[in-house]
């Protein structure tokens, strides 16, 4: 079955230090979803990647898309210790009866110290 | 999100016996989802269902069951449940007509087997 593999699993930076994560696939993906946890709390949406090599920001945060669609970013800038929790990426398998089920990667824990 | 409600929102429970955990949604969606998130593992598939006559397995649903009572209500039990059971559950929902087809979860369940 599909695999999303991310790493790293842990991330501790300094306050106004970058972060970066990572994703990937085992198969091709129609789209791929970026979610935040914050610590004590639940996945909440952040974003949704489409198109092959695909950027979008918001904010301090960039996502990109790979070109093969089967790879993925997210990268915080200037990290604030708003940004701590978990961010789990979420790939969208290409077509088939089972689109809308998500595979979610592992998620990587970002500790930012002020 | 108050619009996808879990409850209990925490149980401790001893080894088999049989516990249910309910997911009810206000949002309209077609479709739910129940997870499990363990440290180091993410967030793991248990079932989903695209509408109530739908029920699927997903990646890990050996020891679970579920029941789709309506089209706002989704239950996940556990039959006889064992301490490797013990973990974070998760509902989630999504629609067709939702912009993106994100998932909203829910607060989540936090069991534990004894």
């Amino acid at each position: 079955g599909q695999q999303v593999m991310q790493i790293p699993q842990y991330q501790h930076v300094q306050e106004g230090e970058d972060f970066t994560t990572y994703c990937n696939s085992s198969t091709t993906l129609s789209n791929i979803q970026w979610y935040k946890q914050r610590p004590g709390g639940h996945p909440v949406f952040l974003i949704q990647l489409v198109k092959s090599g695909e950027v979008k920001k918001q904010k301090r945060l960039t996502f990109q898309f790979g070109e093969a669609k089967k790879n993925s970013s997210l990268h915080i800038t200037a990290t604030q210790t708003t940004d701590v929790g978990t961010y789990f990426c979420a790939g969208n398998n290409a077509g088939g009866t089972s689109y809308g089920k998500l595979t979610f990667g592992q998620g990587t824990i970002l500790t930012v110290h002020p | 999100d108050a619009d996808v409600t879990q409850t209990p929102r925490n149980r401790i429970t001893k080894t088999g016996k049989r516990i249910m955990l309910e997911c009810s949604q206000t949002k309209g969606h077609d479709r739910m989802y129940w997870y499990r998130q363990d440290p180091g593992l993410g967030l793991r598939l248990i079932y989903y269902s695209f509408d109530v006559k739908d029920i699927n397995k997903g990646e890990i649903s050996d020891g679970y069951s579920v029941s789709r009572q309506a089209q706002a209500k989704f239950s996940l039990s556990l039959e006889s449940a064992i301490p490797n059971q013990t973990a974070l559950y998760f509902c989630a929902t999504s629609g067709l007509a939702v912009s993106y087809n994100e998932q909203f979860f829910g607060p989540g369940t936090r069991l534990t087997v004894l």
